[in-house]
Order: structure tokens, then sequence, then C-alpha cells
């Protein structure tokens, strides 16, 4: 257990709608990453949000956005959903941006129909 | 930018073998190296890892050196089990100082245990 929790823990949406996935972060940690992990592959980078604030983006289209909170839970959102989008998103928790041991979650599972 | 390069997967062994699982990465400069392990069905769990050349990580009797000099990370255990099942991931993470970058991963191995 690293008590970084996700929710939902599935969820099937069409293609154009747009989605929202919860984290909640461990207790202590005020940074949040997100990861995009499709069947079969590794999971990507996303973007960081520390201090409520995005601090690092990976190669992803604005169509991805987040959102981090005071308690420092974290929103991701995705609009416009495409097939491609279809994959496992992991949100990983740290102590500081620095801090580079990241503690996941067990992710949300979704599925673009 | 950085790149992570694990052995292709599967890899099957027998309970009680011996393991290697072979990683290399790319970096300018000095990254973190981690070994995560993803079980079916789950998120992913930090195995061990090391932050600077010659670094041993060991964790459940896995053990990992950062060999600086040919950039690898290689994971071994001396005596594996059906437990050991899942996919196994080598990311590092280097702070590019513009901003965080994440970890990077490569595809990860998938490991089977037969008993």
């Amino acid at each position: 257990e690293t008590g970084v929790t996700q929710s939902p823990t599935h969820l099937i949406k069409t293609r154009g709608q747009q989605v929202t996935l919860r984290c909640s972060s461990q207790s202590g940690h005020n940074t949040v990453s997100w990861y995009q992990q499709a069947l079969g592959q590794g999971p990507q980078f996303i973007f960081q949000y520390y201090r409520e604030e995005e601090n690092g983006r990976g190669n992803f289209p604005p169509r991805f956005s987040g959102l981090q909170f005071p308690n420092y839970s974290s929103e991701l959102n995705v609009n416009a959903l495409e097939l491609d989008d279809s994959a496992l998103y992991l949100c990983a928790s740290s102590l500081g941006s620095f801090e580079n041991i990241q503690y996941f979650g067990a992710g949300t599972r979704l599925s673009v129909l | 930018g950085n790149s992570v390069t694990q052995m292709e997967g599967p890899v099957t062994l027998s309970e009680e073998a011996f393991l290697t699982i072979n990683c290399t990465y790319t970096a300018t400069g000095y990254p973190s190296l981690f070994w995560y392990v993803q079980y079916p069905g789950e998120g992913l769990q930090l195995l061990l890892k090391a932050t600077k050349a010659d670094d041993k990580g060991s964790n459940k009797g896995f053990e990992a050196t950062y060999r600086k000099e040919t950039t690898s990370f290689h994971l071994e255990k001396g005596s594996v089990q059906v437990s050991d099942s899942a996919v196994y991931f080598c990311p590092d993470f280097e702070y590019s100082g513009g901003g965080a970058d994440g970890l990077t991963f490569g595809k990860g191995t998938h490991l089977i245990i037969q008993p």
C-alpha cells in the first residue's frame, strides 16, 4: 500500500467526450505526477503538479490538462477523447519536485469506444 | 532526451533459478535509477533505487548496481519464486532544471516463473 488512491478504477467513455480522473496523494506529499500506460507499454509522463502549479509536461497535447488542490490532491482532465486515449492512467506522489522517489496508485483504466 | 532500454520479454524461468534482467540508459548527466514492479491489475511498486555511480540497491532478495561506465542497472536475484512473476520496469529520473521531466520508462520486462 502506497497511500496513493485513484478514482474511479474503471471508466468507459465514447469518442469526443470529456473525462476527469482523480488522485489523492500520500500524506505529506506535495507533488503529483500523471502517467499514461498503454497496453503492453511502459508508462509515459503526462505532467507534474507541485504546490498547485504545473511543473513539467511530457509530449501530450493541450486537451490533457490538470489541477492540484490545496490539499495536494489532483485531477487529470482529458477533452475530446480519442480511441488512442484508452489506457491505464497512473498517478504518483512524491515529497517535492526534486524528490525522485515516486509512489504510484493502482490506476484508472479508461476505455474509449 | 533520456531513454531506457530493457531486455525483451517474456522471460520464463523455473522456480529457484538465477535471474538477470538487463537495463541500460542514455542520459546526459547523472540520473537516479530505479526498478519498479507491476503485478497483474495493479499499479507500480518501487523495488529498489540507486542515486549515484557504484550504488547498490537491494530489496526482497533483488539487487542492482549503478554502473556509470556501462550505463547499466541490471536487476538480479539469486533464487526466484513463482510470486516474483510480474512486469519489471527500470525507469530513470533526470531533472533538467527547466521543470520536472518525470520518470522515463522503457517497455518493461514480463517475468514468468514456473513451479
